[in-house]
């Protein structure tokens, strides 16, 4: 499996609940960061993470991070229908405490929001 | 109004009709990357550069070349298109590198007959 996988692949909820995604991924980093993108279009950084870093918040949104099991995951609290979009992790990997240059992305999370 | 652009938008082309896709930023970021889309794969990263004249190979390189001249604009090349390069390209960049946040273009949609 590659650096930076999401899970589920699919969430269906209703307006009102929380969605949470996971992503998983292999080697150390030094930071991960979670997009949005709206079908077909551009992605959308929504919030990054650094390694020493274990939460973060950004309006309705929670992201942690657990080093020690390699996982984030993010936490869209009152999903609304204009949430419905695929969400994707992406990861920097650590070379010895500076950056590669890669930068890989999961498969990403389609989700969809009922009204 | 900072941007990320790409040209063209979309495309349909020929097998082996070199062709090229542009992108051009105008935030002064140093790095600069293109991924292609696919369904079921997520984005795969094909090339990046760190700064003008500097680049280095993603994750899938092959039938794909880059140049950075310029700081601002960062062309992808296809040589000799294939059907397997029908897929969805995004160009990419950020003030730093990958341990920034991506500013992304809206996407070019290739096709290869």
């Amino acid at each position: 499996s590659q650096q930076g996988e999401e899970d589920p692949q699919a969430l269906s909820i209703q307006e009102g609940e929380n969605a949470t995604m996971n992503c998983s991924y292999k080697t150390s980093i030094n930071n991960l960061q979670w997009y949005r993108q709206n079908s077909g279009r551009g992605l959308v950084h929504l919030i990054l993470i650094r390694s020493n870093e274990r939460e973060k918040h950004s309006g309705r949104l929670r992201v942690t991070l657990d080093t020690s099991k390699k996982s984030s995951s993010l936490l869209i609290t009152a999903s609304r229908a204009a949430d419905t979009a695929s969400y994707f992790c992406a990861t920097d990997p650590n070379a010895g405490g500076t950056s590669y240059g890669k930068l890989t992305f999961g498969q990403g999370t389609i989700l969809t929001v009922h009204p | 109004e900072a941007q990320v652009t790409q040209n063209p938008r979309y495309l349909i082309t020929v097998t082996g009709k070199k062709l090229t896709v542009t992108c051009s930023q105008n935030m002064n970021h140093e790095y600069m990357s293109w991924y292609r889309q696919d369904p079921g794969l997520g984005l795969r990263q094909i090339y990046y550069s760190m700064n003008v004249e500097v680049t280095d190979k993603g994750d899938v390189p092959e039938g794909y070349k880059v140049s950075r001249k310029e700081k601002r604009n960062f062309p992808l090349i296809l040589e000799s298109p294939s059907p397997n390069q029908t897929s969805l390209y995004f160009c990419a960049t950020a003030p730093g590198g990958p341990s920034y946040e991506q500013y992304f273009g809206p996407g070019t949609r290739l096709t290869v007959t």
